[in-house]
């Protein structure tokens, strides 16, 4: 069975870097084929794809917030973890941690969902 | 930037079918993939591919494509099918989601 699990401050400041980490477990992101990625979605609005880190460490980012975004793991910890600098009150939102199945004639598949971790941005 | 446009709402009659479209120049070259989200919760993947459920996805959610444009027809519509739609596909480096389609079940 297939679980993830998002954590991190519920609040930041404005200019603040957030981390959050998504703990996993269920399968092994050493396993060809499989990815983690985070997905935010700002309150009453549409989701957004942030980065996502793939088996062999390759990772890709959002074109529109690279350069604020990190995405790493540690694979013997089950674990990946996001940062984002330099957060803003527009960043304000529930992050999802996504287990994602690799595909390349059907691109990524975010077919488990943590609960997600809701972020305030405000000073 | 990338961009997959789905209209913001579309209403069914219990037991009728609908279909939730979604457009944009990726989906010439990748299928879209489909998630539903039910307030307060987490989306859940309900298509992706050809026309492929994942487990556990009733047999009423089917999909389509053509050109530039990717559908999701639910045939006889349930309640609980009550729920916003998003339709998500890759886009060279990006991977974009649409805007949503909130399904109203009348």
């Amino acid at each position: 069975q297939i679980t993830l699990r998002e954590s991190g401050p519920t609040v930041v400041k404005p200019t603040q870097t957030l981390t959050l980490t998504c703990d996993f477990s269920g399968f092994s992101l050493s396993s060809r084929g499989v990815a983690v990625g985070w997905i935010r979605q700002p309150p009453g609005e549409a989701l957004e794809w942030l980065a996502i880190i793939f088996w062999d460490d390759d990772r890709r980012y959002s074109p529109s917030l690279k350069g604020r975004l990190t995405i790493t793991k540690d694979a013997s910890k089950d674990q990946v973890v996001l940062t984002m600098t330099n957060m803003d009150p527009v960043d304000t939102g529930t992050y999802y941690c996504v287990h994602t199945v690799v595909s390349t004639t059907e691109g990524y598949l975010f077919d488990h969902w943590g609960r997600g971790a809701l972020v305030t941005v405000s000073s | 930037s990338s961009e997959l446009t789905q209209d913001p709402a579309v209403s069914v009659a219990l037991g009728q079918t609908v279909r939730i479209t979604c457009q944009g120049d990726s989906l010439r070259n990748y299928y879209a993939a489909w998630y539903q989200q039910k307030p307060g919760q987490a989306p859940v993947l309900v298509l992706y591919g050809k026309n492929v459920r994942p487990s556990g996805i009733p047999g009423r959610f089917s999909g389509s494509s053509s050109g530039n444009t990717a559908s999701l027809t639910i045939t006889g519509a349930q309640a609980e099918d009550e729920a916003d739609y998003y339709c998500n596909s890759r886009d060279r480096s990006d991977n974009p989601f649409g805007g949503g389609t909130r399904l109203t079940v009348l």
